[in-house]
């Protein structure tokens, strides 16, 4: 399996300009999340998905910000309009669905590679 | 608040040295907790993860310890290598609505040779 697919790993764009940013799990995973991490707040969960149904958006900074997943294998990252207090890295993880019926926090997370985003 | 406190910030320790990094929670009610590796440049990677029965867990020449009572739990490198350089986050779960994650800072670990 090629793990968490994220694109564009890297995203320069100017203040105001609508940024995608795009992920694709790991096949069989039912869990995708969304974070951003910044050297002065760290790694912060934005959004989770379970079965393309957004769970807990709690962590969105703001309604510029939003997320969707129209299937399985594809959800993306939106912001419009950016700022530049939006550049970060961005990462999408992905997990199993826990086969003892668990909650999804004992399942391992795999990440992407991220997203660096720049906004000028 | 839940809040996850890791220590120290940063170390520089030669290579096959040991090194041991702290992590202090007040995430309540507990739930498990994980170690994640993050390479400069890279998505981090899950190292162990510890439910509150378990109090020690190892992963390679990383073995994670958690005290429940105290809410503390460490990550020890034995024989460091050049290949362990990279920032360790230690993220806890809360058994509530959502699970919610809490992460800590990270600690920044250079192996020199």
């Amino acid at each position: 399996d090629a793990g968490v697919i994220q694109s564009p790993r890297h995203e320069v764009t100017e203040m105001g300009q609508e940024v995608t940013l795009r992920c694709k799990p790991i096949s069989g995973h039912d869990y995708l999340f969304w974070y951003r991490q910044t050297m002065m707040r760290g790694l912060e969960l934005l959004i989770y998905f379970n079965n393309n149904v957004p769970i807990d958006d709690s962590g969105m900074p703001e309604d510029r910000f939003s997320a969707k997943m129209p299937n399985a294998s594809f959800s993306t990252l939106k912001i419009q309009p950016s700022e530049p207090r939006d550049s970060a890295v961005y990462f999408c993880a992905s997990s199993l669905v826990p086969g003892t019926g668990g909650h999804p926090s004992t399942d391992t997370q795999y990440f992407g590679p991220g997203t660096r985003l720049t906004v000028l | 608040k839940n809040q996850v406190e890791q220590s120290p910030q940063s170390l520089i320790i030669l290579e096959g040295k040991n090194c041991t990094l702290q992590c202090n929670y007040t995430v309540s009610p507990f739930s498990n907790l994980r170690w994640y590796k993050q390479d400069t440049g890279r998505g981090p990677v899950s190292l162990t993860i510890m439910t509150f029965s378990e109090n020690t867990k190892s992963n390679g020449r990383y073995t994670a310890t958690l005290d429940a009572d105290t809410k503390q739990s460490s990550l020890h490198i034995t024989a460091s290598q050049l290949s362990d350089s990279a920032s360790y986050i230690c993220v806890v779960s809360a058994r509530a609505a959502g699970n919610k994650l809490t992460f800590g800072g990270g600690t920044r670990v250079l192996v020199k040779p």
